[in-house]
């Protein structure tokens, strides 16, 4: 059984601050690993995923992926208000996914 | 958004009444997949489609039925509704050989009086 945890926080961040979203999973033959962005009362979007040790970034996005010690870390530089939402952690196995329970941040102004 | 629509978006029902809900995709994607959403407990996989009249069963498929007659529609109905189905359920999809990215449509609020 495949399993993914995250801290449900909330987690509050100044604007302007770099949030630090982190994730650990149990499987360590899981290869894929993705970010969902979830505001309130709407369906997840995939903010980036991840296969590779190392970090990857995409604008103010960065993720990073550790294998060795089974995390994976979500970073939003500049956090802006619009940032604030609930994110979701997930890695796939057989063509399905599963998510942790997901990090509700708030950047306060 | 992939061209994934959900119907209906909201549904009152009551216990013991059958619910389907229907997902619509354009996209042509092999993958189908139902989940629900609760506070606690984050997105949680029902059933799943591999193909047309191909599925199988999620972590949380007990009191749900689908079904997958066309590529572009996957069902999901609750045979005799319960209040602890009240929840919010979501549709994805995901794409052909090599595609491991899921699509999220735009959710269904379902409540059980």
């Amino acid at each position: 059984q495949k399993e993914v945890e995250q801290n449900s926080g909330p987690l509050s961040v100044p604007e302007g601050a770099i949030a630090s979203l982190n994730c650990t999973y149990s499987d360590r033959g899981s290869q894929s690993f993705f970010w969902y962005r979830q505001y309130s009362g709407k369906s997840p979007e995939l903010i980036m995923f991840i296969y590779s040790n190392g970090d990857k970034e995409d604008g103010r996005f960065t993720a990073q992926l550790n294998k060795a010690s089974q995390y994976v870390s979500l970073l939003i530089r500049d956090s802006q208000p619009s940032d604030s939402a609930t994110y979701l952690c997930a890695l796939e196995g057989a063509q399905k996914l599963v998510f942790g329970q997901g990090t509700r941040l708030t950047i306060n102004p | 958004d992939a061209g994934i629509t959900q119907s209906p978006r909201h549904k009152v029902t009551e216990t013991g009444t059958p619910v389907t809900l229907r997902c619509h995709q354009t996209e042509n994607h092999r993958y189908m997949y139902w989940y629900r959403q609760d506070p606690g407990h984050g997105l949680r996989l029902i059933h799943y489609s591999y193909g047309v009249k191909d599925t199988d069963k999620g972590e949380v498929s007990d009191g749900y039925s689908v079904s997958r007659s066309k590529t572009e529609d996957f069902l999901l109905t609750l045979e005799s509704a319960t209040s602890s189905q009240t929840s919010v359920y979501f549709c994805a999809t995901m794409g052909g050989v090599g595609a491991d990215t899921q699509y999220f449509g735009p959710g269904t609020r379902l409540t059980v009086l």
